[in-house]
C-alpha cells in the first residue's frame, strides 16, 4: 500500500546533540512538507519541498535543516540550534499544485515522531 | 499573508446532536483550497474535507460537510448526527499562494457527551 513512513516513532536529543528524522513516501507525490506540533497547539510548518534538490523555510525554519536528494525522502535534522525541540513533528506530502485556479489536492501525513529531550 | 483562524479552543456536544466548527481564512490569492483534518489521540491526521476558492456548491462526505461563504472568508465543518468517535482535534487549513504552502489553524477540540 502507499503511504508516508516516518521513523522512528520516539526519539530522545541529549544537549547539543543533533538528530535526523527520516520521512519516506511511495505515493510519487513531488511536494513534502515538515511541521511541528506543540501539546495542545496546531500545525506549524518547518520546511516544504516542491521538488528535488529545492526546498524552501517555513514559519519556524530556525534551529532545523533539510535535504531533498530524492524525490521519496525528505529527511529533517533538529540542530542543536534549537533550544526547545521537544513536540511531535509531522511529515506530509501532495501532488504539486496542477496550476493556477486548480488549489490542488490534500496533504498525506505520517504517523509522526515524538522527540524528547533527556 | 495567509492566516486561518479557529477561535473555538474546544467544544462539548451531545451525542447524535450536529456541531459546526468555525475556521476563518484571509489570503489575497483567488485560487486556493481549504482542507478539514481529524487528529486523535493517537495522533495521526486524517483528511476529511476539501473545498476549492472556485467551487459553486459546498462540499459533503458522508456526514461532513463544509459550509463555504466565499464573501465572509469562512470555511466551516458541519458533523450531522455527532458519534462518540468523532472526539478528537479538528484543525482547518488552507493551501495556495505563489509558493504553495499548506498552512493550519490551531485547532478545535471536540468532546462527544454520550
Amino acid at each position: 500500500d502507499g503511504g508516508i513512513t516516518q521513523s522512528p516513532k520516539y526519539l530522545f536529543r541529549k544537549e547539543g546533540q543533533n538528530v535526523t528524522l527520516s520521512c519516506e513516501q511511495n505515493l510519487n507525490h513531488d511536494a513534502m512538507y515538515w511541521y511541528r506540533q506543540d501539546p495542545g497547539q496546531g500545525l506549524r510548518l518547518i520546511y516544504y519541498s516542491h521538488i528535488v534538490n529545492d526546498f524552501q523555510k517555513g514559519d519556524i525554519a530556525e534551529g532545523y535543516s533539510v535535504s531533498r536528494e530524492k524525490k521519496e525522502s525528505f529527511p529533517l535534522t533538529v540542530t542543536s540550534a534549537q533550544k526547545n525541540p521537544t513536540a511531535f513533528y509531522l511529515c506530509a506530502s501532495s501532488s504539486n499544485q496542477p496550476g493556477q485556479g486548480t488549489p490542488g489536492k490534500p496533504q498525506h501525513f505520517g504517523d509522526g515522531t515524538r522527540l524528547s529531550i533527556l | 499573508a495567509q492566516k486561518i483562524t479557529q477561535t473555538q479552543p474546544g467544544m462539548f456536544v451531545q451525542e447524535k446532536e450536529a456541531v459546526t466548527l468555525d475556521c476563518t481564512y484571509d489570503t489575497s490569492d483567488p485560487s486556493y483550497g481549504l482542507f478539514w483534518y481529524k487528529q486523535p489521540s493517537s495522533g495521526e491526521m486524517i483528511f476529511l474535507i476539501y473545498q476549492g476558492s472556485y467551487d459553486q456548491q459546498n462540499a459533503t462526505e458522508g456526514r461532513y460537510s463544509l459550509n463555504f461563504q466565499k464573501a465572509r472568508k469562512s470555511a466551516n465543518l458541519v458533523i450531522s448526527a455527532s458519534q462518540l468517535g468523532d472526539s478528537a482535534m479538528y484543525f482547518c487549513a488552507m493551501r495556495g499562494g505563489r509558493d504553495d504552502k499548506i498552512i493550519f489553524g490551531k485547532g478545535t477540540r471536540l468532546h462527544i457527551l454520550p
